[in-house]
Parts: C-alpha cells; sequence; structure tokens
C-alpha cells in the first residue's frame, strides 16, 4: 500500500544550521500530491508546503522542498534554523483529493 | 487561514462509555477528514466524508466508531463503547471541491480512564 517514512524521529540542531528532514514515499499513483506538515506545541497541524509537480522547488516561510519522482522523495530543508522552527513535522502523501498518508514524524528540536 | 471548529476541546470518559466529538468545518469545504493521534505520534486517518457521504474508512471505525455528516456545517464522530486505547486527540480537517489541501481543528482531545 501507499506508505510515507520520515526516517529521523528526533532532530537536533544548533540555530542558524542548515536544516534538513528527510522524506521519502511509496505509491502506485503516477501523481501525488506531496506535503509537509509543521505542528507546533499543543497546537494543530498546520500545511507548510506542498507540491505536485517533479524537480520544481517549492518554497513558504524560509522553507523549501523538491519532490523527485525518480527517487520518491520531497525532503524538507532551510538554510538557517531559528528557535521558533521547533515542532514535529510530517511528511504526507495524498492522491484523488482523497485522506493524507502521514510519515511518522520528525521532531525538530533548535537548541540557542 | 481556515477555521475549522471543533467541540468540545476536552473529553474524559470511563471505559466502557460512549463519546461524542463535534466538528465545524470551513464555509464552503466540501470534504471532511478525521484522524487520530496518540501522544503527539503518527496522524492516523480514519474516515472520510465528501458532500456529507463517507467515502473511505478504516476497520476500526467500521467496527467501534460512528461517524455521521448530516449537514454540510456539522459532522461529527462517536466511540460507542471508549477503550484506554481510544485515548487520544482526534483531529478534523476540511478542504474545498478539488483541492488537495487540508486544514485542521484544534482537536478533541480524549481521555478514556
Amino acid at each position: 500500500g501507499d506508505s510515507v517514512t520520515q526516517t529521523e524521529g528526533l532532530v537536533t540542531l544548533t540555530e542558524g544550521l542548515p536544516v534538513m528532514l528527510n522524506c521519502t514515499y511509496q505509491t502506485i499513483y503516477s501523481n501525488p500530491f506531496l506535503f509537509w506538515y509543521v505542528q507546533h506545541l499543543n497546537e494543530s497541524p498546520r500545511l507548510l508546503l506542498k507540491s505536485f509537480t517533479d524537480n520544481k522547488r517549492t518554497e513558504h516561510q524560509g522553507f523549501h522542498a523538491t519532490l523527485h519522482k525518480s527517487s520518491s522523495s520531497f525532503h524538507l530543508q532551510k538554510s538557517s534554523a531559528q528557535l521558533s522552527d521547533s515542532a514535529l513535522y510530517y511528511c504526507a502523501l495524498s492522491y484523488n483529493q482523497g485522506k493524507l498518508i502521514f510519515g511518522q514524524g520528525t521532531k525538530l528540536s533548535i537548541k540557542p | 487561514d481556515a477555521a475549522v471548529t471543533q467541540k468540545p476541546r476536552y473529553l474524559i470518559k470511563m471505559k466502557g462509555q460512549e463519546a461524542e466529538m463535534k466538528c465545524i468545518p470551513e464555509k464552503g469545504h466540501t470534504a471532511v477528514f478525521w484522524y487520530q493521534q496518540k501522544q503527539s505520534k503518527e496522524l492516523k486517518f480514519l474516515i472520510y466524508f465528501q458532500n456529507q457521504q463517507p467515502l473511505d474508512q478504516i476497520d476500526m471505525v467500521k467496527e467501534r466508531f460512528s461517524a455521521v455528516c448530516p449537514s454540510s456545517s456539522l459532522c461529527s464522530l462517536g466511540i460507542r463503547t471508549c477503550e484506554a486505547e481510544d485515548s487520544a486527540l482526534y483531529l478534523c480537517s476540511s478542504s474545498q471541491h478539488s483541492s488537495y489541501e487540508q486544514y485542521f481543528g484544534p482537536g478533541t482531545r480524549l481521555t478514556v480512564l
């Protein structure tokens, strides 16, 4: 079946360093939508990025990701981490405007 | 940002009791989804409605939950007999027709004692 894999459960970084959170997926559908959602403590998930187009970089709020269908990946990156980036990050897959299939989530902890 | 409302925010039930939580989707959104999140872990899909009709749901929902959307402005998720393993944050999301973007409500945190 369809699945999303986030290999890191916890990523701890010092403020100012670059961020990269991994996301790979499996699906039989050739045109999936990929998303990154961010969930701050005691809040609900909020859409951060989305992409449908192969090899096109998408950016929002300093974060960026590129969907690579050849490697089934949609890694999240940011050039310089901020304390306020500390949160749970979920990669998710969708098709046919249906349910979101989430990865296990990566907790990003930024230290001063 | 979209405004999906969920009530109540917190719910405490004893094992064996019935639980019900409600979701008011964003105005104009035709799709409503329910997800379960345990201890800030993986978000698990439960059920999906399009124009108030259930289109997809997992087996657990069929067996122990009740979910309806009697109107485009109100949906509910119920648990017929609560079990300890049902303790979780229940998140409702909605999206517009032909859109892939889902907007989440604040959630209902259920604790089963």
